[in-house]
Formats: structure tokens, C-alpha cells, sequence
């Protein structure tokens, strides 16, 4: 069976401050997926990056990084200087062939980022 | 590009009765997967199709059902609704059935409450 877990159901912040989010994913394949979604008030989820099993490099995209670690099962997902704009509700994901490739999210975090 | 519409964007139903869920994917894209997300939790896969078939379900019970057209747009439907049922649907898109390197896009979901 898959499971994320983010255990920071919500999470405040001063603008330009840094937060990290935290993702733990359970599987026993081999080969997955990991996602972070973004969802804005308005409901749509916005993708901001896939990860396959097999690449542990850390990516950083602007003010977005994410840290994968197999070791600990953990894919944590770090904005650097907050912004208003990146507050919404943020969703990692598992995805692998077992489950036809459909994504399992967990329940979320929520983040605000105050003036 | 029109991305992933869906319509209605709210909807109220009383409990018993059926309703009917559209979605028209992005363009290019050829799979339709639906998400089911009650308030507070994440999105729960219920069903994906593909060449006009479902390819992959969820843990939804038989109540949940779908098509997809030619031109790939497609419906989601539910009968005999609950109060349970009262949830943001939403649709995404993505190219190809069983294929990991693709992302899904999402639209921003039907709002269905059941009372």
C-alpha cells in the first residue's frame, strides 16, 4: 500500500521568511513517483515538479527547492523569502505502476505567508 | 491554449438524486483522470479514462461512473447521492494511460453539495 503523510497540516509565516514543508511517503516499489501540487483559493492544482526514485538531486527552481532522501523516505519541498503570493494549500504526491500511475496525495499543508 | 475546463464550476443536489460532471481536458491530451476532494483532506483517485475505457479506479463504490467521448472529453456521474458525496470534483488531464513521465493538469473543480 502507498501513503504520504504531511504531518504540518498548517504552517504561518512573516513574508520573507523561509519554510519548509515537510512530505514522508510510504511504498514498496521500487520504482515511483513524487510530486508537489499547489492549490490556490480558486481550487486548481498547479504542478510544480516530478521526481523519479532513481534521481536523489536536489532541485531548486527561483525561490522553490525540494530535497529528496530515499534513506528517510522524505520529500521536503523548502521556499526561500516568502512571498503573499505563495500562500495556498500544498500537496505532495506518490505515484507508481501499481497504482496505474494514479496519484496519491496527501492531506496537505497549508501555508500563509502574512505582510 | 485552453487548459482543463470543467462545468459547472458549483453545484446543489438534493440527497437521492443524480448528477453529472464535465470536463473537457487540455489540448493534446488524451486521458481524463477524476478526483474526488471533501474539505480539508486531499484528492482521492476515483477513476481514469482512456480510449473511451476506464483504465484504472479507485476505492469509489459503483454509484461513481464515467465516460469518455471521442473528441476525450468526459463525464463523471453519480447516482443516488449522498451527503457524503458534498466534495470538490476535479478533473485532470495528462497524455497516455500508464505512463509515468507525463503530468497531469488539473482544472479547478466542481463544487457539489448534497443536502
Amino acid at each position: 500500500a502507498q501513503k504520504v503523510t504531511q504531518a504540518q497540516t498548517e504552517i504561518s509565516v512573516v513574508e520573507k521568511e523561509d519554510v519548509t514543508l515537510d512530505c514522508v511517503y510510504e511504498t514498496r516499489d521500487t520504482t515511483y513517483y513524487l510530486f508537489w501540487y499547489k492549490q490556490p483559493p480558486s481550487g486548481e492544482l498547479v504542478f510544480l515538479i516530478r521526481r523519479n526514485s532513481f534521481d536523489e538531486q536536489n532541485e531548486i527552481s527561483g525561490r522553490y527547492s525540494w530535497n529528496f532522501q530515499k534513506s528517510t523516505s522524505s520529500f521536503n519541498f523548502t521556499i526561500t523569502a516568502s512571498q503573499v503570493v505563495d500562500s495556498a494549500v500544498y500537496f505532495c504526491a506518490l505515484s507508481s505502476s501499481n497504482s496505474g500511475y494514479a496519484l496519491n496525495f496527501g492531506k496537505g499543508t497549508s501555508l500563509l505567508v502574512t505582510p | 491554449d485552453a487548459g482543463v475546463t470543467q462545468s459547472p464550476t458549483h453545484l446543489i443536489k438534493t440527497r437521492g438524486q443524480q448528477v453529472t460532471l464535465r470536463c473537457s481536458p487540455k489540448s493534446g491530451h488524451d486521458t481524463v483522470s477524476w478526483y474526488q476532494q471533501a474539505l480539508g483532506q486531499g484528492p482521492q483517485f476515483i477513476f481514469q479514462y482512456y480510449e473511451e475505457e476506464e483504465r484504472q479506479r479507485g476505492n469509489f463504490p459503483d454509484r461513481f461512473s464515467g465516460h469518455q467521448f471521442p473528441n476525450y472529453s468526459s463525464e463523471l456521474n453519480v447516482n443516488a447521492l449522498l451527503l457524503g458525496d458534498s466534495a470538490l470534483y476535479l478533473c485532470a488531464s495528462s497524455i497516455g494511460t500508464g505512463r509515468a513521465n507525463t503530468e497531469a493538469f488539473f482544472g479547478q473543480g466542481t463544487r457539489l453539495t448534497v443536502v
